[in-house]
């Protein structure tokens, strides 16, 4: 168990889908993040949250729709999405110095 | 804010041979430094991190880190691979007073038997 969990895995959605990502930690973090990870691209920050209230958007189209709950579970919502969204979608949760913790990602394919 | 330059994108090396992963960054402000590691079809893992302190650090499996804030660099190294180092290897930079952390674009190692 690595103190952040998220399911599922792998997802495959077609373009008029609506699914959802979940991400849950165990470490008693006040701060949640989603960040983007494409091939042969850096790391993009896309929704930061601390003690549940969102900090930061990075310019995220609408079609990804965060949601913060608790401290604990962050969930990013997917509608209509396009084929270039197709990506490894990682959670990671941090308390101070800003060493992220993560998960083991959300590998999404959109056909 | 700050920005984290890996200046080497591939990086092959041979099995037992010693490999450096070289990181610079540049900030306006005190920062803190991290190393992370993704194995294929993983998540991020901190490998080591520079807080406070000595500026030789050392991580997890064999790895250490050499903070050098005259040069701005937070060089990676290994004395000796193994093949299970096969991996991207992520340098990250964090303010010290929002804790926003930057990655850089990641370095992959490639090691061969």
């Amino acid at each position: 168990e690595t103190g952040v969990t998220q399911t599922p895995r792998h997802l495959v959605m077609g373009m008029t889908n609506k699914k959802s990502l979940k991400c849950e930690q165990h470490l008693g973090h006040n701060a949640m993040y989603w960040y983007k990870q494409s091939a042969k691209k850096p790391l993009e920050l896309m929704f930061v949250y601390n003690f549940k209230e969102q900090t930061e958007n990075n310019s995220v189209p609408s079609r990804f729709s965060p949601e913060c709950p608790n401290s604990s579970h962050l969930f990013l919502h997917l509608h209509t999405l396009q084929p270039e969204d197709s990506a490894l979608y990682l959670c990671a949760s941090s308390q101070d110095t800003g060493e992220l913790f993560f998960g083991e990602g959300s590998r999404l394919t959109v056909l | 804010a700050q920005s984290v330059t890996q200046l080497d994108s591939q990086v092959p090396v041979f099995e037992e041979a010693p490999v450096e992963l070289r990181c610079n960054y540049s900030s306006s402000v005190s920062v803190y430094l991290f190393w992370y590691v993704q194995y294929p079809n993983q998540g991020l893992q901190l490998l080591l991190k520079y807080l406070s302190g000595s500026t030789l650090v050392k991580g997890i499996n064999g790895f250490e880190a050499e903070f050098n804030k005259s040069q701005t660099s937070f060089h990676l190294r290994k004395p000796s691979v193994h093949i299970s180092d096969t991996a991207e290897y992520f340098c990250a930079v964090s303010d010290r007073s929002d804790y926003k952390l930057s990655f850089g674009a990641g370095t992959t190692v490639t090691v061969r038997a």
